[in-house]
C-alpha cells in the first residue's frame, strides 16, 4: 500500500542543524508534488514546504525561508527536509505529505518529532 | 497570505447527533479546500477535498459544502470514532502558500 515513513527527528539545540528524510513506498514517487508540514505541540497544522514532482521547483513558508531546503531524490523514493538556524519555534511533528495536482494532501507519514532545547 | 479561521473551537455533540464545523477564507477561494480529520498522536486523515467531494472511503455521513469565503463540513450522524480534531487547508494561491485553520474539536457531548 502507500505509504511515507519519515525519520531524522530528534533533540536539538538552537542555531543547530537537523536533516529528516522520508522513504515512500507503494506508489510512483516521481509522479507527485511532496510536502513538509508541522505541527507544534497542541497547535494547528503548517504548511513548510513543497518541492515539484521533478525537484525543479521548490517554495517554502516565510517562517522557514533561508533556514530550511527542501529536496528529493527520485531514484531512491525519498524526500529531504535539512533544517539550519533552528529555533525553539521549530519543535514540532513533522509530516511529510503527497499532493494531487498541487492541491489537497491524501497521504500522510506517521509524523517525527523535532525538539529545539538547549 | 490568506488566513483560515475555523469555528467554534471546541463542539460538543452527543452520538447520533448532527454537527456542524465552519471555516472561513480572509478572501475568496473558490472552491478550493480540503478538509482533514486527526485523531491523537495520529497523522491527518484526508475527508473532503474541492469543497465537497468525498475521498476515497470516506463516509457518505461526512458531506462538505461551501464556496468562496464560507465552507461548512458536516457530519450527519455521529459515529464514537468521529470524535477528532477537523482542519480546514486552502490551496487557491500562487506562489504556493498553503494555510491551515487552527482547527475544531469535536468532542463527546
Amino acid at each position: 500500500q502507500e505509504q511515507l515513513v519519515e525519520s531524522g527527528g530528534g533533540v536539538v539545540q538552537p542555531g543547530r542543524s537537523l536533516g529528516l528524510s522520508c522513504a515512500a513506498s507503494g506508489f510512483t514517487f516521481s509522479n507527485y508534488g511532496m510536502h513538509w508540514v508541522r505541527q507544534a505541540p497542541g497547535k494547528g497544522l503548517e504548511w513548510v514546504a513543497v518541492i515539484w514532482h521533478d525537484g525543479r521547483n521548490k517554495y517554502y513558508a516565510d517562517s522557514v525561508k533561508g533556514r530550511f531546503t527542501i529536496s528529493r531524490d527520485n531514484s531512491k523514493n525519498t524526500l529531504y527536509l535539512q533544517m539550519n538556524s533552528l529555533r525553539a519555534e521549530d519543535t514540532a511533528v513533522y509530516y511529510c505529505t503527497r499532493d494531487i495536482s498541487s492541491s489537497w494532501f491524501d497521504c500522510w507519514g506517521q509524523g517525527i518529532l523535532v525538539t529545539v532545547s538547549s | 497570505e490568506i488566513v483560515m479561521t475555523q469555528s467554534p473551537a471546541t463542539l460538543s455533540v452527543s452520538p447520533g447527533e448532527r454537527a456542524t464545523l465552519s471555516c472561513r477564507a480572509s478572501q475568496s477561494i473558490n472552491s478550493n479546500l480540503a478538509w482533514y480529520q486527526q485523531k491523537p498522536g495520529q497523522a491527518p486523515r484526508l475527508l473532503i477535498y474541492g469543497s465537497s467531494t468525498r475521498a476515497t472511503g470516506i463516509p457518505a455521513r461526512f458531506s462538505g459544502s461551501g464556496s468562496g469565503t464560507e465552507f461548512t463540513l458536516t457530519i450527519s450522524s455521529l459515529q464514537s470514532e468521529d470524535f477528532a480534531v477537523y482542519s480546514c487547508q486552502q490551496y487557491n494561491n500562487w506562489p504556493p502558500m498553503y494555510t491551515f485553520g487552527q482547527g475544531t474539536k469535536l468532542e463527546i457531548k
